[in-house]
């Protein structure tokens, strides 16, 4: 079965710096999709960026970037620069292609607070 | 850009009631999903719909039911609605099943 975890309930950064969002999964299938998405206090998710499991070189999209380590099952959203927009929740998820019919498994969430 | 719309931002029914939630999107998207989001407990996915009158039960499919007749739309019907089914639903749709999905603004319904 799908898992995703992500350990850090909350996370504060200062204007301008770098975080690290954590996230780790586990599944059987060998061929899945990883995504970010961004719940701002309006509600809507957003999506960020997505690493496939056969990608050789980590995904970027502008400001954020994810770190992937296949072995570790670890898949981390790094947002450089931080800007006060970035505050939000923050889920990490996976899709299994060939299990599970295509539905996506969420983790709980990080709220990201950046402070000025 | 892709855009999915839900019938309304806010609603507010009545123990017995029976609600549907719309969900439209306008980018022939495969894939649509009913989630609920309640705090402490995540999103959990209700039903979800590969193709025109398919349909697969997600994880929480009791009380719901859905209805996808045409390509962009997908309706969640809740039979009779009840107090539990207070929540934050959100629709969203994905070209195929391994692509990223999009999201609409939303509904939160309170049943009282």
């Amino acid at each position: 079965a799908q898992k995703i975890t992500q350990t850090q309930p909350g996370m504060f950064v200062q204007e301008k710096e770098a975080v690290t969002l954590d996230c780790t999964y586990d599944t059987s299938d060998p061929s899945y999709g990883l995504f970010w998405y961004k719940q701002p206090s309006s509600g809507e998710m957003i999506f960020l960026i997505y690493q496939g499991s056969y990608d050789q070189q980590n995904a970027t999209e502008g400001r954020y970037s994810l770190n992937f380590q296949k072995a570790r099952k670890s898949a981390n959203l790094v947002i450089s620069a931080s800007q006060l927009g970035d505050s939000a929740m923050y889920f990490c998820a996976m899709r299994d292609v060939n299990t599970n019919a295509g539905k996506s498994t969420f983790g709980d969430g990080t709220t990201l607070t950046v402070k000025p | 850009d892709v855009k999915v719309t839900q019938s309304s931002r806010y609603l507010v029914k009545r123990t017995g009631e029976k609600v549907f939630l719309e969900c439209v999107q306008d980018m022939d998207h495969e894939n649509m999903f009913w989630y609920r989001q309640d705090p402490g407990l995540g999103l959990r996915l209700i039903y979800f719909s590969y193709d025109v009158k398919m349909k697969e039960k997600g994880d929480i499919p009791e009380g719901y039911s859905v209805s996808r007749e045409k390509k962009e739309r997908f309706s969640l019907i809740l039979e009779s609605a009840s107090t539990n089914q207070t929540s934050m639903y959100l629709c969203a749709s994905s070209r195929a099943s391994y692509n990223e999905q999009y999201f609409g603004p939303g509904t939160r319904l309170t049943v009282t």
